[in-house]
């Protein structure tokens, strides 16, 4: 049974039209994150919530914003969207133990016209 | 900082052959240790972890262990199968630390 579910798992938006991506997790973890994950490489960390508290990364671009209303959903929302910002965006929590690993879901393979 | 490296290149081999590929990690702490597994069009699933010096962490048929004397964490294989064939990730996290240093990964082809 699927623990992190992202949908959907295909999206085409048009250039410069904003678009949102969700996740759900039935972990009740309390981390959540967002990766971009580009061809042939390793996730890049976009931005992760503890909790409620958010953390960005220094290099994740303004035009990346996200939410978490409650512990099971995070919502990643892109503004405006460029051809660069076609990718696979996999969503993952992770429990309080520092030891535990973090949970993946299938990702969001985002298209831009 | 914390970072992890993975041999260059992807992995070709042919079916139950032996498959190893190497991971050395650099960090402060005393890190755990997770193999991620990444099947086409697919998000990454945990293959295995180890938590401290010593530790083995197998799943599936692979192995590797946490080589604190020289920061490693090789990942084994004894016998493949074209199921097997996926980008493995070896990543680091620091305990109290929510992050996950990642290596560059490695495409694996098994050949029938």
């Amino acid at each position: 049974d699927a623990m992190v579910i992202q949908n959907p798992r295909y999206q085409v938006t048009q250039f410069g039209k904003p678009v949102t991506l969700s996740c759900s997790q039935t972990l009740n973890h309390n981390v959540m994150y967002w990766y971009q994950q580009k061809s042939s490489q390793a996730p890049k960390l976009l931005f992760h919530y503890y909790d409620k508290d958010f953390n960005n990364e220094a290099d994740t671009p303004d035009n990346f914003q996200s939410r978490r209303p409650n512990t099971s959903f995070c919502f990643l929302d892109i503004r405006s969207p460029g051809l660069g910002d076609a990718a696979m965006y996999l969503c993952a929590t992770k429990g309080l133990n520092g030891n535990q690993p973090q949970h993946f879901g299938d990702g969001t393979r985002l298209s831009i016209l | 900082g914390d970072s992890v490296t993975q041999m260059e290149g992807p992995v070709t081999l042919s079916e139950e052959a032996f498959l190893t590929i190497n991971c050395t990690y650099t960090a402060t702490g005393y890190p755990s240790l997770f193999w991620y597994v990444q099947y086409p069009g697919e998000g990454l699933q945990l293959l295995l972890k180890a938590t401290k010096a010593d530790d083995k962490g197998s799943n599936k048929g692979f192995e590797a262990t946490y080589r604190k004397e020289t920061t490693s964490f090789h990942l084994e294989k004894g016998s493949v199968q074209v199921s097997d064939s996926a980008v493995y990730f070896c990543a680091l996290s620091e305990n109290g630390n929510n992050r996950l240093a990642f290596g560059k990964g490695n495409q694996v082809v098994v050949i029938p």
